[in-house]
């Protein structure tokens, strides 16, 4: 059964530092995105991305993430310079199309910003 | 915007009873698509069950259904014959049919079963 990949499944980080998250979507996807779960709280919604380019993004999302599809397998989010209130679950999902098709998720990425 | 809520944190259930979860949402569309995932302590989200807001039938999974009341702006997740393995965090979610394809997540309910 096909499925979205994330590694690594735990990063451990400096403030300060810049770290790549990696997602393999599945292959026949078209539709992108990275969520947020901080401990203890619900998913957010971070960035959706289409055709190369994002479609959408929230609040959260400011100049210091930045996705990018280099390959046309992987899709990373990159935050440039970490904060503490940046460690929480990172999720990677895909969709074959817009709608009611299901988003598939990844097992996530823990991010730890020391 | 859309909101999502969920007004239980937590429930407990017997195994193999039945117990129900309940999710509201508000939006101002007419088309559109909800959702509840489960959350297992592994993190992974996994998608329970899926209803288009069309559909009057109400989707069911297995032992999992669900309560549509679309004037009401009500989805209740059911769940029947609970298992040990259905403890998790369930995250009630809704999309837009159109234009945006986020999903915008409730804040969860910890299901606990009791053996």
């Amino acid at each position: 059964e096909p499925e979205v990949t994330q590694t690594p499944s735990h990063q451990v980080t400096q403030m300060g530092q810049e770290v790549i998250l990696r997602c393999v979507p599945i292959s026949n996807h078209l539709y992108f995105y990275w969520y947020r779960q901080i401990l203890g709280q619900k998913v957010e919604f971070l960035v959706s991305f289409y055709n190369n380019e994002i479609s959408e993004k929230s609040e959260i999302f400011d100049d210091q993430f930045s996705v990018e599809r280099p390959d046309g397998s992987n899709f990373t989010l990159k935050i440039r310079s970490t904060k503490l209130e940046d460690s929480a679950m990172y999720f990677c999902a895909s969709s074959s199309d817009r709608g009611g098709t299901e988003a598939f998720f990844g097992q996530g990425t823990r991010l730890t910003v020391v | 915007a859309q909101t999502v809520t969920q007004s239980q944190p937590e429930m407990s259930v017997q195994e193999a009873e039945t117990v129900t979860l309940s999710c509201t949402y508000d939006t101002s569309e007419s088309d559109y698509y909800l959702f509840w995932y489960k959350q297992p302590p592994s993190r992974q989200m996994i998608l329970v069950i899926r209803q288009e807001a069309y559909k009057q039938q109400n989707a069911t999974e297995n032992r999992f259904s669900v309560n549509f009341q679309k004037a009401a702006k009500s989805f209740s997740l059911k769940i029947s014959d609970s298992q040990l393995g259905d403890a998790a965090m369930y995250f009630c979610a809704y999309r837009s049919a159109k234009g945006a394809q986020k999903l915008v997540f409730g804040q969860g309910t910890r299901l606990t079963i009791n053996p």
